[in-house]
């Protein structure tokens, strides 16, 4: 079944240490997205991606960082110059291009990050 | 300024009837799409229901419909028949279609609960 990977569920990590989240989806959808959330709140975009090769800040990029080398792979990177990074973090996909303004966000289940 | 607006905070409903959750949206894009999705304790996202602009009937999936009123810039979600399982967070979410629609914007949710 088609769908998007993300690992591990619980991540823990010590203050200063940068962390990696893993994000893979083998839907064939062009566009990535991390969402960030905190508790009781709703979805803050972090960074996004349309193509290979090429990203953009959502509204809360600083302290953080993304790759995509692959289609199939949009990894996000916590640096120790995030204040608060203890969060739920989210990656979905979806379509991109003409046409697909009626295309849903397909998510992952999440990351549980928490720094002490 | 707020682009999706979600005025419950959190809503209450006694099993087997039905509850309507507001949402207000602000675009100048002619073009765009709206989106509800269901978020339980758990912390996934599950996709319930899509309404185009250009769409002339009001969408529906299951006990899932979508009040659109396009003047107002209102998409109201109406469960009916509500289950004990409806109990999580509801967000609102739109997608425009100026760049593609590369960036969902999500409303803060509402925090239904169901009352056996």
């Amino acid at each position: 079944d088609g769908g998007i990977t993300q690992s591990p569920k619980y991540l823990f990590r010590k203050e200063g240490q940068n962390v990696t989240l893993s994000c893979e989806q083998n839907l064939n959808h062009d566009a990535m997205y991390w969402y960030r959330q905190d508790p009781g709140q709703g979805l803050r975009l972090i960074y996004y991606s349309q193509i290979v090769n090429d990203f953009q800040k959502g509204d809360i990029a600083e302290g953080y960082s993304v790759s995509r080398e692959k289609k199939e792979s949009f990894p996000l990177t916590v640096t120790s110059a995030q204040k608060n990074p203890t969060a739920f973090y989210l990656c979905a996909s979806s379509r991109a291009r003409e046409g697909a303004i009626s295309s849903p966000l397909h998510f992952g289940n999440g990351t549980r990050l928490t720094v002490t | 300024a707020q682009k999706i607006t979600q005025t419950q905070p959190g809503m209450f409903v006694q099993e087997k009837e039905a509850v309507t959750l507001d949402c207000t949206y602000d675009t100048s894009d002619p073009s765009y799409g709206l989106f509800w999705y269901k978020q339980p304790s758990s912390g996934e996202m599950i996709f319930l229901i899509y309404q185009g602009s250009y769409d002339q009937q009001n969408a529906t999936e299951g006990r899932y419909s979508l009040n659109f009123q396009k003047a107002r810039k209102s998409a109201n979600l109406v469960i009916s028949a509500s289950q004990l399982g409806d109990s999580a967070m509801y967000f609102c979410a739109m997608r425009e279609g100026m760049d593609y629609g590369q960036n969902f914007v999500f409303g803060p949710g509402t925090r239904l609960s169901v009352l056996p």
